[in-house]
């Protein structure tokens, strides 16, 4: 069975400074895909970003990128020029290519911005 | 219109109560998810339904009963729970098993206490 750890169970940066999130894995399939999860405290889950294992390019979208590390398990969140909408809780999580399509959630990060 | 609607928001019952959650899509999604998420644990995967079929049932108690009358919407009916069943549960969507490139979309949530 695949597992996710995050960590850090929390995190705190200054308003406009970059922060890493630390995510492993645990897997012995080949090809899956990763996400990252925000949850606000509004509680509804947002991706932030996902990455296909097949493809060695990290993903970004705007501020956030990844540096997925496949042979090492490892698939951190970068987040540059924090803002104070971005703190809320971050998850990442795992899932199989095909089947039921289940996520499998690390246990999560609560990121904190310091004005 | 987050797309995924939950409700209640929030809700308190007694152990010997019926009550449900219910969880209405608006993506035309086929595939539809509960997840119950509890302090300080990642994330569970509860059930998935495809086209109203249920075709996960991760060893969840027989007090927790899904219903899915049609691919937009999805009960939870909960029945004599135990105070250690207080968590958020979340609702998810997305658009077909077979299309496993497609993320899934939360809901809100509810907040469960069982008093």
């Amino acid at each position: 069975a695949q597992t996710v750890t995050q960590s850090q169970p929390e995190m705190s940066v200054q308003e406009a400074e970059t922060v890493t999130l630390s995510c492993t894995y645990d897997t012995s399939e080949s090809d899956y895909y990763l996400f990252w999860y925000k949850q606000p405290p509004s509680r509804q889950m947002i991706l932030v970003i996902r990455q296909e294992a097949y493809k060695q390019q990290n993903a970004t979208e705007n501020r956030f990128s990844v540096n997925f590390q496949k042979a090492a398990k490892s698939f951190s969140l970068k987040i540059s020029d924090s803002q104070l909408g971005d703190a809320a809780m971050y998850f990442c999580a795992y899932r199989s290519v095909g089947g039921a399509q289940k996520l499998v959630f690390g246990q999560g990060t609560r990121l904190t911005i310091n004005p | 219109e987050t797309g995924v609607t939950q409700t209640p928001r929030h809700l308190v019952m007694g152990m010997t109560n019926k009550k449900s959650l219910k969880c209405e899509q608006h993506l035309g999604h086929n595939a539809m998810y509960w997840y119950k998420q509890s302090a300080k644990k990642p994330l569970e995967l509860m059930f998935v339904y495809s086209l109203e079929e249920r075709v996960e049932n991760n060893s969840v108690p027989s007090r927790f009963s899904p219903e899915c009358p049609n691919s937009s919407h999805l009960f939870l009916h909960l029945h004599t729970l135990q105070p250690e069943d207080s968590a958020l549960y979340l609702c998810a969507s997305s658009q077909d098993l077979s299309q496993w490139n497609t993320e899934a979309f939360f809901g809100q949530g509810t907040r469960l206490t069982v008093v």
